[in-house]
């Protein structure tokens, strides 16, 4: 079952414009969300990351935000540049359990 | 600073045959170590996870296993592989404390 889904597959902007990445899971019982940013034939990275006790967090030109009662984050990026573009995973960890969403990959055009 | 090797980075295995990828950390002791999936156009699927010497629990029954024969070691294998073996695979670690989890650079098998 798809405990964290990233409806988007793909998401294009423009240079110097926000990204707006979207992530929606169904388990109440997540304590800690995590973004991950992947090079094609490479590891993911860790990005950025918020508890369930905050509703946002910012680093940079990255910002997480968390709506609990949704049960949804989205990853803003702002101003979008073309180094950004991979393709995204959101996470939601309880314990050593981690489940990652299908990936979004974002498209910076210059 | 810690560093995460897999080896081999590509790997081509006729079905049947069998499996064996290495990870191994340097530079923490004790971690959590995890192995997981990305099969084409899909998320990362989480297949075992390890918090000690031979300890591991397995997220999807298949015909993978893992082992942990030393602390900074985890070992994906398998005995015959199928086609659906296919994808990249990927090992990772946290400090076991944190949420955050430090992935290797992957290793991509394509099973004909």
């Amino acid at each position: 079952d798809q405990q964290v889904k990233q409806n988007s597959p793909s998401l294009s902007v423009q240079e110097g414009r926000i990204s707006i990445l979207n992530c929606d899971y169904t388990n109440s019982m997540f304590d800690y969300f995590l973004w991950y940013k992947k090079y094609p034939a490479e590891g993911p990275t860790f990005l950025i990351s918020i508890s369930s006790i905050k509703d946002k967090n910012e680093d940079g030109r990255f910002t997480v935000f968390l709506n609990k009662s949704a049960k949804h984050l989205s990853l803003h990026i702002v101003p979008s540049q073309p180094g950004d573009s991979a393709v995204y995973f959101c996470a939601a960890s309880l314990n050593n359990d981690m489940r990652f969403g299908a990936g979004t990959r974002l498209t910076v055009k210059p | 600073s810690q560093t995460i090797h897999q080896w081999p980075a590509t790997l081509v295995q006729p079905v049947g045959s069998p499996l064996s990828l290495e990870c191994t950390v340097e530079g923490t002791s004790n971690p959590n170590l995890y192995w997981y999936r990305q099969a084409a156009g899909r998320g990362l699927q989480l297949l075992f996870y390890s918090v000690g010497i031979g300890q591991i629990s397995s997220e999807v029954p298949q015909n993978l296993s893992a082992s942990r024969p030393q602390d900074r070691q985890f070992i994906l294998s398998s005995k015959k592989l199928l086609l659906s073996d296919s994808g990249f695979y990927l090992c990772a670690w946290s400090p076991g404390t944190v949420y955050e989890q430090y992935f290797g650079p992957g290793t991509r098998l394509t099973v004909t």
